[in-house]
């Protein structure tokens, strides 16, 4: 089956600097992913998502990597605010594609 | 355009109690996903209803169970509470693509936060 995980719990960056969420998964046939960030209190929120036919997608100061032969995905989130202080996960669609398979999550904090 | 609604924010129940906790969903949206959050952990899927019907089930007992209403918000019902079921339950919902209804873009609720004592 499908499983997901962090390579981190928790990142600590300073203000201003780049940061980089790592994730890996397990099923070679997954085939779209999903950045969620979750803040404190709140239920996950939608940032970026990424189809297995391409290997880089930009958003907003996030952009999503995607290495399908090491099985591998990162999240880098540019020029860090405090705001982006949450904890981020990545997910994919399980068999069937009814549910969303989350792994741990890794906590970003920012420092000021 | 109004997101996901959960209610309640929080709730503490007794072991062996029963609880309902209850979800509208986000305008446009007609499939409404359920999860556990425990503390420090990934949202785990619980089931998903589509049209009415229970549309898909994660590794949960019977004991969970749940509704879909016309209107398209949605209960989960937890039977014979259990220490374990301590969790941020989240209420997710989105729009049918086509054949099955997708896991894909998901619009989550702020969550119910139980507490089994």
């Amino acid at each position: 089956g499908e499983s997901v995980g962090l390579h981190l719990p928790t990142l600590s960056v300073q203000e201003g600097d780049n940061s980089i969420i790592n994730c890996a998964y397990s099923n070679s046939a997954s085939d779209y992913f999903i950045w969620y960030k979750q803040e404190s209190g709140k239920g996950p929120q939608f940032i970026i998502d990424i189809r297995s036919n391409m290997d880089k997608r930009q958003g907003q100061r996030v952009t999503v990597l995607l290495n399908k032969t090491v099985k591998h995905l990162s999240l880098q989130i540019a020029a860090t605010q405090p705001g982006d202080s949450a904890v981020y996960f990545c997910a994919t669609p399980g068999a069937g594609r009814r549910a969303l398979t989350f792994g741990s999550g890794t906590r970003l904090q920012v420092q000021p | 355009e109004t997101g996901v609604t959960q209610s309640p924010t929080h709730l503490i129940k007794t072991r062996g109690q029963q609880v309902t906790l209850r979800c509208s969903s986000q305008s446009g949206h007609n499939t409404v996903s359920w999860y556990q959050q425990a503390l420090g952990q990934g949202p785990q899927f619980i089931f998903q209803y589509y049209r009415e019907e229970e549309n898909g089930r994660g590794n949960f007992p019977p004991r969970f169970s749940g509704l879909q209403f016309p209107n398209y918000s949605s209960e989960l019902n937890v039977n014979a509470l259990e220490l374990d079921d301590s969790a941020l339950y989240l209420c997710a919902s989105s729009a049918q693509q086509g054949g099955a209804a997708g896991a894909n873009v998901l619009t989550f609720g702020a969550g119910s936060r139980l507490t089994v004592l």
